[in-house]
Order: structure tokens, then C-alpha cells, then sequence
């Protein structure tokens, strides 16, 4: 049973609009959510992250949304630039019962910024 | 460079071998976790540790057994593994406080 989905696995989006990537989930406990960018031979890395209790987190060109209601939330690029060309991840997470995150990752969404 | 080091990157071995993966951090993390990624599936969590106790284990079969020495290192010991479990194997660090996590690069595990 997939907790977090990433129907998309791959997109491409030209050089200047906007990349929207969307993630869905079902385990409603989830408090935390984050979106990881992931280039090929290296390890993923954080991108921005937003809490249950937020519907918007802002951080430059990276914006996210999260529906609580609709258990969703997307990822918006703009501009997209061909750096961003990668595959990103979602991932939610509750609090675990020792304090630390347990993170449920996606499957994840490959980028294509054309140029 | 995150902070989170991983020794090997690759790393092909036999299904009678013994091999570790080490994994490092230097961040002054608390927690600290093995994940596996294989094509196209989601990463999966494999073990966590909190202060160098191990606080979950994910149904992870026994082939692979983990160590936490100290909230600095995480190893993953290997021993008879099958084709399948090739993948990359991940090893990632947060403060519990902060809600996410570093990873390292990866050790590309292949088995023969």
C-alpha cells in the first residue's frame, strides 16, 4: 500500500514556466511534508518543506501548496531553469513515537526543463 | 557536499560475500537512517536509530543487519544477499527537532 503517490513520473516543462508537480497521499497522521531534488549519482537533497498546520510555503523560484482536505500537494517551479532538470520527491512524515521523522517517500517525478 | 558520507560508492558483490556499507556525519545529528532505492519504487525505509538505539525496523530480512557505534556512524552489514536486493542504498541523518533529513550519495549495491 503506497502511502504517498507521485502519479506523474516524468515531466517536461520549457525553460520559463512554470513546473507544477503534484503528490498525493492517504495516511491522514501525516504532519509534515517535504520535497526532496535528487540528480542522478547523488543522494537527494532538501528542497522546501511545509507544515500541516501551513497551506503555502514560499523559498525563491520554489513554491508549495498542500489541500489537507483533498490529501494533496504540489511543488511549483517559476521560473523552471534547465538546472532544475531532476527528479524530485515527495515524502510526508509523521512523528514518530521516539521523537525522531519517519519519512514515506514517492516514487518521484523526473524534470525535464527544455532549453 | 551534505555533510553525510558514504563509503563505498559502489560496490559489487557475491551472494556468499560479507561486505559493510559505512555511512558518516559529522552534523551533530541525532537520528539517523538506512534507506533502499531500487527502480522504480519508492525509497524505502529500512532502519532508523535515535541516540544510537534502533527505533525501527522495517520488516528489513535479516541478511542485512545494522550498527550504530555511536550517533555519528551507521554501518549496514551484508551477508548472503540475493540479485534483488541490488540497489542504491541510501544513508540519511536529521536533528529530530528540524524535521528533515541529509542524505548521502549513495552506495550502488550490485549482487551477483
Amino acid at each position: 500500500d503506497q502511502q504517498v503517490k507521485q502519479n506523474s513520473p516524468s515531466l517536461s516543462v520549457q525553460e520559463g514556466r512554470i513546473s507544477i508537480l503534484n503528490c498525493d497521499y492517504t495516511n491522514s497522521m501525516f504532519d509534515y511534508f517535504l520535497w526532496y531534488k535528487k540528480y542522478p549519482a547523488e543522494g537527494p537533497t532538501f528542497l522546501i518543506s511545509i507544515s500541516s498546520i501551513k497551506d503555502k510555503n514560499e523559498d525563491g523560484r520554489f513554491t508549495v501548496f498542500l489541500n489537507k482536505s483533498a490529501k494533496h500537494l504540489s511543488l511549483h517551479i517559476v521560473p523552471s531553469q534547465p538546472g532544475d532538470s531532476a527528479v524530485y520527491f515527495c515524502a510526508a512524515s509523521a512523528t514518530g513515537t521516539s521523537g525522531t521523522y519517519k519519512y514515506i517517500f514517492g516514487t518521484g517525478t523526473r524534470l525535464k526543463v527544455l532549453a | 557536499e551534505t555533510g553525510v558520507t558514504q563509503t563505498p560508492r559502489h560496490l559489487v558483490m557475491g551472494m556468499t560475500n560479507k561486505k559493510s556499507l559505512k555511512c558518516e556525519q559529522h552534523l551533530g545529528h541525532n537520528a539517523m537512517y538506512w534507506y533502499k532505492q531500487s527502480a522504480k519504487k519508492p525509497l524505502e525505509l529500512m532502519f532508523v536509530y535515535n541516540f544510537k538505539e534502533q527505533t525501527e525496523n522495517n520488516s528489513v530480512p535479516s541478511r542485512f543487519s545494522p550498527e550504530c557505534p555511536n550517533s555519528s556512524h551507521l554501518f549496514l552489514h551484508l551477508h548472503t544477499l540475493q540479485p534483488e536486493d541490488s540497489a542504491l542504498y541510501l544513508c540519511a541523518s536529521s536533528q529530530e527537532r528540524d524535521g528533515w533529513a541529509f542524505f548521502g550519495q549513495g552506495t550502488r549495491l550490485t549482487v551477483v
